[in-house]
This record gives C-alpha cells, structure tokens and sequence, in this order.
C-alpha cells in the first residue's frame, strides 16, 4: 500500500519480542488496527484502535502508536504465531486502508 | 454460533458477472455495518466496499465503482456483493466482514469464497 507501510518480513527467535511496524502520513490523526492470517485462514483482529485487544486474544499481543508510527508489539513469540500481520487505517479519501502486510517468521 | 460464511464465488469469463452472498448467524445482523474484502492469493488485504447497518449508504473502492454493488437484506441476515464487467484483476479470494459497533476495525470475517475471472 502506498499509504501505510510495512516491512516485508520481521524474524525473532522462540521466546522473544517482535515488533511490527506501520508508517503512514495519516497515522498521526487516525486510529490503527492489527489482523494477523495464517496461511489458508482468514484474517483475525487482534488489536483495534491502536492498543486494545479483542477478547480471546493473548495479552502478548500490544500496540502503540507514537506519531506516524504504530507498531504490533508480540512478546514470547511462539511458532503458532508465525503469520501474516496487516496494519489497517480509515483514511477520509481512501476509506479503509490496509498496509502490504508482515511476514513474521519464528526461527 | 457467530459467523459469516460466504458463498458464490467460482470461474466467470472476462465482462461477465457473478454474484457473492454472505450469511450471517448468531448475531443481531441488523445492527452492524458490513465490507467486503478482497485478497489476491499471495498478495495483501484489498478493502472492496462497505454498506451501513440499514443498506442506506454505500462505499466502492475506485477499482470496482460502477461495476460492483453491495446490498444487505436484514430480515435474511445475508449481505451481498453484485460483480459486473468483471476482469481479470478482479480475480481474488473475497471475504465479508464485520465492522464493530464502536469502531471501524473488523471484527469478525468469513472464510473467504475465490473469483477467478478467465478466458
């Protein structure tokens, strides 16, 4: 997406933190939310309105937001979270925006 | 059980149409604006079009304004995307999903129904 950026890939071994960026112009004065897709799956919210986590969702789960960044922070990342992990705004012209996506790799 | 399940997806020739629904069950399907979502397998998460909770207002991305219309029917629980002059960029997985009443996150999907538009 041209609007809100992801890296392709983050890679973290068992146990540790990953973060997960976002970065877009219009991140500033919008809320951010999360999905995270295994593969054949659909996509399942995991944080919405920048650091709030849907019911069911592991407290390993966070987010942040700090000017045009926002980030998906995943804490003792397990094998099962392995995943792909989108960032997605309402943007007043383009309605509702998602980011490229995030491969999150666990090594 | 709360779910979406989509149905109608399928093979359609270039210019054709095709018409995907979506059932929604164990919920108050009245209250709750509903999107359409589409992936290309591979690629990322493409938003499509959204309706608000009594049909009364509609939303297309660029791509698909003018050929594409969402409708709902609230007494059958069931959301609808109508698919004309179909191409073969439109070739995708779709999903139906939810938009929470408090926010503009989606908070439940369907399993997905694949389009894929070829000659």
């Amino acid at each position: 997406s041209d609007v809100l950026t992801q890296p392709p890939s983050v890679s973290v071994a068992p146990g540790q933190t990953a973060r997960i960026t976002c970065g877009g112009n219009n991140i500033g004065g919008t809320v951010v939310h999360w999905y995270q897709q295994k593969p054949g799956q659909a996509p399942v919210l995991v944080v919405y309105d920048n650091s709030d986590r849907p019911s069911g969702i592991p407290e390993r789960f966070s987010g942040s937001k700090s000017g045009n960044t926002a980030t998906l922070t995943v804490r003792r990342v397990e094998a099962g979270d392995e995943a792909d992990y989108y960032c997605q705004v309402w943007d007043s012209r383009l309605n509702w925006v998602f980011g490229g996506g995030t491969k999150l790799i666990v090594l | 059980e709360v779910q979406l399940v989509e149905s109608g997806g399928g093979l359609v020739q270039p210019g054709g149409s095709l018409r995907l629904s979506c059932a929604a069950s164990g919920f108050t399907f009245s209250t709750y604006w509903m999107h359409w979502v589409r992936q290309v397998p591979g690629k990322g998460l493409v938003w499509v079009s959204r309706i608000n909770n009594d049909g009364s207002s509609t939303k297309y991305a660029d791509s698909v304004k003018g050929r594409f219309t969402i409708a709902r029917d609230n007494a059958k629980n069931t959301l609808s995307l109508q698919m004309n002059s179909l191409t073969t960029e439109d070739t995708a997985v779709y999903y139906c999903a939810r938009a929470g009443l408090s926010t503009h996150a989606f908070d439940m999907w369907g399993q997905g129904t694949m389009v894929t538009v070829s000659s």
